[in-house]
């Protein structure tokens, strides 16, 4: 149980597009996703939490014009990095919460050219 | 600033081994932790989580939680080849549900 997928797993784009991610827990609702961002040799950095029917909170320093989360069931969160540049080349993490405890969904790389 | 401090490693260990993790947190506020183990390229994968003092045991795996000292470790007891990976460590937010990472600590298992 508590399976969360993610789409695509990876994506190689030209800078200035945009590309959308998308979370699915397979399995359970979750009213609350999260989405984080990893650097090589890095540990996870969370970027922003989803909650279903309403807007996405954004940490500081993350820009939630680039940044685009939707999270219109209890079981799909999308995050669409908008005008992508390489500097957003990164693996791209969701998890989705049930009775408090975070499951992972696979990691989406994202490389922008 | 609310911490969660790992010893980076490597901590190497022989296979049949038992490894040891630690983890310090400094919020006080703090009800649940996790440790999870991620492999090299791979997403984090739950392994265990405790909210009670004391140990919880689940197969070669020991939580021990420790909220006086803000501490909290993995056994692993037995260890394989296969647990070669980095482990991280998470502790909830206050209320938040967020989760706050340690840098986590890579572990080889040497056959």
């Amino acid at each position: 149980g508590a399976v969360v997928s993610q789409h695509p797993s990876w994506v190689i784009c030209k800078s200035g597009t945009s590309v959308k991610i998308e979370c699915r827990s397979l399995d359970f609702q979750a009213t609350t996703m999260f989405w984080y961002r990893q650097f090589p040799k890095q540990s996870l950095m969370l970027m922003a939490t989803s909650n279903e029917g309403s807007k996405a909170t954004y940490e500081q320093g993350v820009e939630k014009d680039k940044f685009l989360i939707n999270h219109a069931s209890l079981t799909l969160s999308t995050l669409t990095v908008t005008s992508a540049h390489p500097e957003d080349s990164s693996f791209y993490i969701c998890s989705a919460s049930t009775f408090g405890t975070q499951y992972f969904g696979p990691g989406t790389r994202l490389t922008v050219l | 600033q609310k911490e969660v401090e790992q010893n980076s490693g490597p901590l190497s260990v022989p296979e049949g081994a038992i490894a040891s993790l630690n983890c310090t947190y400094s919020d006080r506020g703090s009800q649940s932790f996790f440790w999870y183990r991620q492999y090299s390229g791979k997403s984090p994968e739950l392994i265990m989580f405790i909210y009670s003092n004391g140990d919880k045991e689940d197969g070669r795996f020991t939580a021990q939680l420790n909220k006086a000292s803000q501490y909290v470790s993995l056994l692993i007891r037995d260890s394989q080849p296969s647990d070669s990976a980095t482990y991280l460590c998470a502790v909830t937010l206050g209320n938040t549900g967020k989760l706050i990472f340690g840098q986590g600590t890579t572990l080889q298992v040497k056959p």
